[in-house]
Protein backbone atom coordinates (compact mmCIF):
# COMPACT_ATOMS: atom_id res chain seq x y z
CA UNK A 1 0.00 0.00 0.00
CA UNK A 2 1.66 3.67 -1.22
CA UNK A 3 1.74 5.33 2.14
CA UNK A 4 3.94 7.58 4.39
CA UNK A 5 5.81 5.68 7.20
CA UNK A 6 7.21 7.30 10.02
CA UNK A 7 9.94 5.56 12.62
CA UNK A 8 9.66 4.69 15.18
CA UNK A 9 6.89 5.33 16.95
CA UNK A 10 7.98 6.17 20.37
CA UNK A 11 11.59 7.44 21.17
CA UNK A 12 13.81 8.92 23.89
CA UNK A 13 16.30 11.06 24.13
CA UNK A 14 19.09 11.55 26.62
CA UNK A 15 20.43 15.31 27.69
CA UNK A 16 22.84 16.30 24.82
CA UNK A 17 21.56 13.89 22.15
CA UNK A 18 20.73 14.49 18.74
CA UNK A 19 18.23 11.76 18.05
CA UNK A 20 16.73 11.50 13.77
CA UNK A 21 12.95 10.63 12.97
CA UNK A 22 12.56 9.05 10.42
CA UNK A 23 9.43 9.76 7.47
CA UNK A 24 9.26 7.89 4.35
CA UNK A 25 7.01 8.12 1.77
CA UNK A 26 6.60 5.81 -1.62
CA UNK A 27 3.88 7.93 -3.05
CA UNK A 28 6.35 9.44 -5.48
CA UNK A 29 5.54 12.93 -3.84
CA UNK A 30 7.67 16.19 -4.46
CA UNK A 31 7.12 18.48 -1.35
CA UNK A 32 7.26 16.72 2.02
CA UNK A 33 6.68 17.96 5.79
CA UNK A 34 7.80 17.92 9.28
CA UNK A 35 5.64 19.01 11.83
CA UNK A 36 5.35 19.40 15.64
CA UNK A 37 2.47 19.39 17.76
CA UNK A 38 2.00 19.68 21.41
CA UNK A 39 -0.73 18.52 23.60
CA UNK A 40 -4.19 20.55 22.96
CA UNK A 41 -2.38 22.42 20.24
CA UNK A 42 -2.20 22.36 16.51
CA UNK A 43 0.37 21.37 14.59
CA UNK A 44 3.43 23.71 13.68
CA UNK A 45 5.61 24.03 10.40
CA UNK A 46 9.54 22.97 11.60
CA UNK A 47 10.65 22.47 8.11
CA UNK A 48 9.59 21.67 4.68
CA UNK A 49 11.21 20.46 0.90
CA UNK A 50 9.40 21.15 -2.36
CA UNK A 51 12.04 18.96 -3.70
CA UNK A 52 15.14 16.78 -3.70
CA UNK A 53 18.80 18.67 -2.45
CA UNK A 54 15.92 21.61 -1.29
CA UNK A 55 14.09 22.59 1.85
CA UNK A 56 13.12 25.71 3.94
CA UNK A 57 12.58 26.55 7.53
CA UNK A 58 9.17 26.29 8.84
CA UNK A 59 7.65 28.47 11.54
CA UNK A 60 10.01 26.69 14.23
CA UNK A 61 12.91 25.93 12.87
CA UNK A 62 15.23 26.47 15.49
CA UNK A 63 16.94 23.13 17.04
CA UNK A 64 15.42 21.48 14.20
CA UNK A 65 17.72 20.50 11.00
CA UNK A 66 16.47 18.11 7.99
CA UNK A 67 17.69 16.69 5.08
CA UNK A 68 16.53 15.58 1.76
CA UNK A 69 18.99 13.58 -0.93
CA UNK A 70 16.40 11.53 -1.70
CA UNK A 71 12.32 11.99 -3.35
CA UNK A 72 10.94 9.56 -0.98
CA UNK A 73 13.08 10.22 2.34
CA UNK A 74 12.62 13.48 4.51
CA UNK A 75 14.53 12.57 7.50
CA UNK A 76 14.30 14.93 11.01
CA UNK A 77 17.18 15.55 13.63
CA UNK A 78 16.63 17.09 17.02
CA UNK A 79 19.01 18.28 17.90
CA UNK A 80 20.42 19.07 21.56
CA UNK A 81 19.80 22.76 21.18
CA UNK A 82 16.21 22.40 20.92
CA UNK A 83 15.33 22.23 24.97
CA UNK A 84 11.82 21.49 24.61
CA UNK A 85 11.85 18.31 22.27
CA UNK A 86 8.99 16.44 23.99
CA UNK A 87 6.44 16.64 21.21
CA UNK A 88 4.55 14.54 18.73
CA UNK A 89 6.01 15.17 15.32
CA UNK A 90 4.23 14.28 12.12
CA UNK A 91 5.60 14.30 8.60
CA UNK A 92 3.37 14.82 5.63
CA UNK A 93 3.92 14.66 1.86
CA UNK A 94 1.69 16.55 -1.21
CA UNK A 95 1.21 14.96 -4.82
CA UNK A 96 0.98 18.66 -6.05
CA UNK A 97 -0.40 22.29 -5.65
CA UNK A 98 -4.24 22.37 -4.51
CA UNK A 99 -4.26 19.16 -2.86
CA UNK A 100 -4.38 18.15 1.01
CA UNK A 101 -1.33 16.77 2.78
CA UNK A 102 -1.81 13.51 3.95
CA UNK A 103 0.25 12.56 6.69
CA UNK A 104 2.30 9.92 8.31
CA UNK A 105 1.12 8.60 12.24
CA UNK A 106 3.65 10.32 13.94
CA UNK A 107 6.57 9.85 16.44
CA UNK A 108 6.35 10.47 19.96
CA UNK A 109 9.54 12.16 21.31
CA UNK A 110 10.08 12.06 24.71
CA UNK A 111 13.13 13.34 27.33
CA UNK A 112 14.87 10.93 29.73
CA UNK B 1 -0.67 37.91 13.18
CA UNK B 2 -2.55 35.89 10.64
CA UNK B 3 -4.16 32.59 12.98
CA UNK B 4 -6.85 30.04 12.47
CA UNK B 5 -8.74 29.42 15.34
CA UNK B 6 -12.01 27.66 16.48
CA UNK B 7 -14.77 28.73 18.67
CA UNK B 8 -15.30 25.60 20.79
CA UNK B 9 -12.60 23.63 22.13
CA UNK B 10 -14.99 20.37 22.55
CA UNK B 11 -18.08 19.48 21.38
CA UNK B 12 -20.45 16.03 22.30
CA UNK B 13 -22.98 15.04 20.28
CA UNK B 14 -25.81 12.11 21.12
CA UNK B 15 -24.83 9.86 18.44
CA UNK B 16 -27.19 9.77 15.48
CA UNK B 17 -27.36 13.46 15.71
CA UNK B 18 -25.91 16.22 13.25
CA UNK B 19 -22.93 18.08 14.64
CA UNK B 20 -21.04 21.88 13.38
CA UNK B 21 -17.48 22.09 14.12
CA UNK B 22 -16.68 26.14 13.41
CA UNK B 23 -13.24 27.68 12.38
CA UNK B 24 -12.87 31.10 12.39
CA UNK B 25 -9.48 32.45 9.77
CA UNK B 26 -8.05 35.93 9.29
CA UNK B 27 -5.66 35.81 6.43
CA UNK B 28 -7.41 37.47 3.77
CA UNK B 29 -4.77 35.97 1.46
CA UNK B 30 -6.12 32.07 2.20
CA UNK B 31 -7.36 30.22 -0.86
CA UNK B 32 -7.54 26.57 0.61
CA UNK B 33 -9.28 24.98 3.26
CA UNK B 34 -8.64 22.23 4.58
CA UNK B 35 -9.97 19.82 7.41
CA UNK B 36 -8.62 17.27 9.10
CA UNK B 37 -9.76 14.28 11.67
CA UNK B 38 -7.40 13.21 14.13
CA UNK B 39 -7.79 9.84 16.50
CA UNK B 40 -6.00 9.42 19.45
CA UNK B 41 -1.89 8.58 18.62
CA UNK B 42 -2.46 8.73 15.35
CA UNK B 43 -1.90 11.56 12.18
CA UNK B 44 -4.59 13.77 10.73
CA UNK B 45 -7.13 12.09 8.23
CA UNK B 46 -7.88 14.42 5.32
CA UNK B 47 -11.60 14.82 5.39
CA UNK B 48 -12.72 17.73 3.16
CA UNK B 49 -11.07 20.36 1.81
CA UNK B 50 -12.78 23.57 -0.52
CA UNK B 51 -11.22 26.15 -2.34
CA UNK B 52 -12.23 30.09 -2.20
CA UNK B 53 -13.96 29.94 -5.11
CA UNK B 54 -16.79 27.71 -3.79
CA UNK B 55 -19.44 28.29 -0.63
CA UNK B 56 -20.23 25.38 -0.26
CA UNK B 57 -18.60 21.23 -0.69
CA UNK B 58 -20.38 17.98 -0.08
CA UNK B 59 -18.91 14.44 1.03
CA UNK B 60 -20.31 11.15 2.04
CA UNK B 61 -21.68 12.29 5.58
CA UNK B 62 -20.17 15.41 5.86
CA UNK B 63 -20.13 18.89 4.45
CA UNK B 64 -18.02 22.02 4.78
CA UNK B 65 -19.13 25.94 4.29
CA UNK B 66 -17.25 29.08 3.80
CA UNK B 67 -18.15 32.44 4.72
CA UNK B 68 -15.62 34.51 3.12
CA UNK B 69 -17.33 37.68 4.06
CA UNK B 70 -16.89 36.82 7.56
CA UNK B 71 -13.93 34.27 7.33
CA UNK B 72 -15.70 31.73 8.40
CA UNK B 73 -15.86 27.82 7.82
CA UNK B 74 -17.64 25.08 9.31
CA UNK B 75 -17.67 21.17 9.01
CA UNK B 76 -21.34 19.75 9.32
CA UNK B 77 -21.07 15.80 10.03
CA UNK B 78 -24.77 13.99 9.53
CA UNK B 79 -25.81 11.65 11.42
CA UNK B 80 -23.04 11.20 13.52
CA UNK B 81 -21.40 7.30 14.79
CA UNK B 82 -18.98 6.24 17.48
CA UNK B 83 -16.25 6.41 15.10
CA UNK B 84 -16.30 10.08 14.29
CA UNK B 85 -15.29 10.65 18.06
CA UNK B 86 -11.77 12.70 17.29
CA UNK B 87 -10.33 16.10 17.29
CA UNK B 88 -11.16 18.21 14.29
CA UNK B 89 -8.79 20.45 12.42
CA UNK B 90 -9.29 23.20 10.38
CA UNK B 91 -5.99 24.47 8.00
CA UNK B 92 -5.88 27.22 5.99
CA UNK B 93 -3.47 27.61 2.55
CA UNK B 94 -2.46 30.81 1.59
CA UNK B 95 -1.95 31.63 -1.96
CA UNK B 96 1.31 33.05 -1.44
CA UNK B 97 3.08 30.51 0.95
CA UNK B 98 4.02 27.55 -0.81
CA UNK B 99 1.47 25.18 -0.06
CA UNK B 100 2.22 25.86 3.93
CA UNK B 101 -0.58 24.83 5.92
CA UNK B 102 -1.72 27.29 9.12
CA UNK B 103 -3.49 24.59 11.92
CA UNK B 104 -6.30 25.51 14.56
CA UNK B 105 -5.55 24.15 17.89
CA UNK B 106 -8.77 21.61 17.07
CA UNK B 107 -12.13 20.63 18.29
CA UNK B 108 -12.13 17.36 19.95
CA UNK B 109 -15.84 15.75 19.05
CA UNK B 110 -17.14 12.84 21.55
CA UNK B 111 -20.36 11.20 20.41
CA UNK B 112 -22.72 10.24 22.85
CA UNK B 113 -24.40 6.81 22.49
Amino acid sequence: DGGITQSPKYLFRKEGQNVTLSCEQNLNHDAMYWYRQDPGQGLRLIYYSQIVNDFQKGDIAEGYSVSREKKESFPLTVTSAQKNPTAFYLCASIARPNQPQHFGDGTRLSIL
Amino acid sequence: GESVGLHLPTLSVQEGDNSIINCAYSNSASDYFIWYKQESGKGPQFIIDIRSNMDKRQGQRVTVLLNKTVKHLSLQIAATQPGDSAVYFCAERSRFGNEKLTFGTGTRLTIIP
